[in-house]
């Protein structure tokens, strides 16, 4: 079993629509969470980090953390042709000071 | 603040050469850690240091190696390069506490004919 999981897609959505990314870790010692977001050729950029149960909100942007169901998600509202990207899910803080990353859903937003 | 700068950005070398990579972390970080990112496996940890120590290492053979310097710069040196080590070597840095946040430099492309 890989420790971060992501679906590879592509996933696709129209533009204006909301782009639901999703990840799934396998050790429940993990209390950081983060969501790059990779162009092709570029380095990742980060997006967002979440540490506790629930939503975070930044612009765009909504982080979910469920702990007991070992989920993370990303949702994108208002999807634009720029947010067309690989997005990285990380996974840190179960002592070994270690990121442990999936490898990546690649988001295609249709104009 | 200027970011994570890597040296250099791009490389061509043939199998059997070896190489060395540069990493300069964002001013006040000490912990600087090293990836490997290939198509097909994504982003694969080669290694951690921090105050000049290797803290952590990932599953790579001993031709990786790495090490820190007093000012936190980074290098790593492949040896006896293979075709397979062809990829975008990325280096991360952060202050070095569990679980903050890390941010990339631009990344090395390594081409290994």
């Amino acid at each position: 079993q890989k420790e971060v999981e992501q679906n590879s897609g592509p996933l696709s959505v129209p533009e204006g629509a909301i782009a639901s990314l999703n990840c799934t870790y396998s050790d429940r010692g993990s209390q950081s969470f983060f969501w790059y977001r990779q162009y092709s050729g570029k380095s990742p950029e980060l997006i967002m980090f979440i540490y506790s149960n629930g939503d975070k909100e930044d612009g765009r942007f909504t982080a979910q953390l469920n702990k007991a169901s070992q989920y993370v998600s990303l949702l994108i509202r208002d999807s634009q042709p720029s947010d067309s990207a690989t997005y990285l899910c990380a996974v840190s803080g179960s002592g070994t000071y270690k990121y442990i990353f999936g490898t990546g859903t690649r988001l295609k937003v249709l104009a | 603040k200027a970011g994570v700068t890597q040296t250099p950005r791009y490389l061509i070398k043939t199998r059997g050469q070896q190489v060395t990579l540069s990493c300069s972390p964002i001013s006040g970080h000490r912990s600087v850690s090293w990836y490997q990112q290939t198509p097909g496996q994504g982003l694969q940890f080669l290694f951690e240091y921090f105050s000049e120590t290797q803290r952590n290492k990932g599953n790579f053979p001993g031709r990786f190696s790495g090490r820190q310097f007093s000012n936190s710069r980074s290098e790593m040196n492949v040896s006896t390069l293979e075709l397979g080590d062809s990829a975008l070597y990325l280096c991360a840095s952060s202050f070095g506490q569990e679980g903050e946040t890390q941010y990339f430099g631009p990344g090395t492309r390594l081409l290994v004919l």
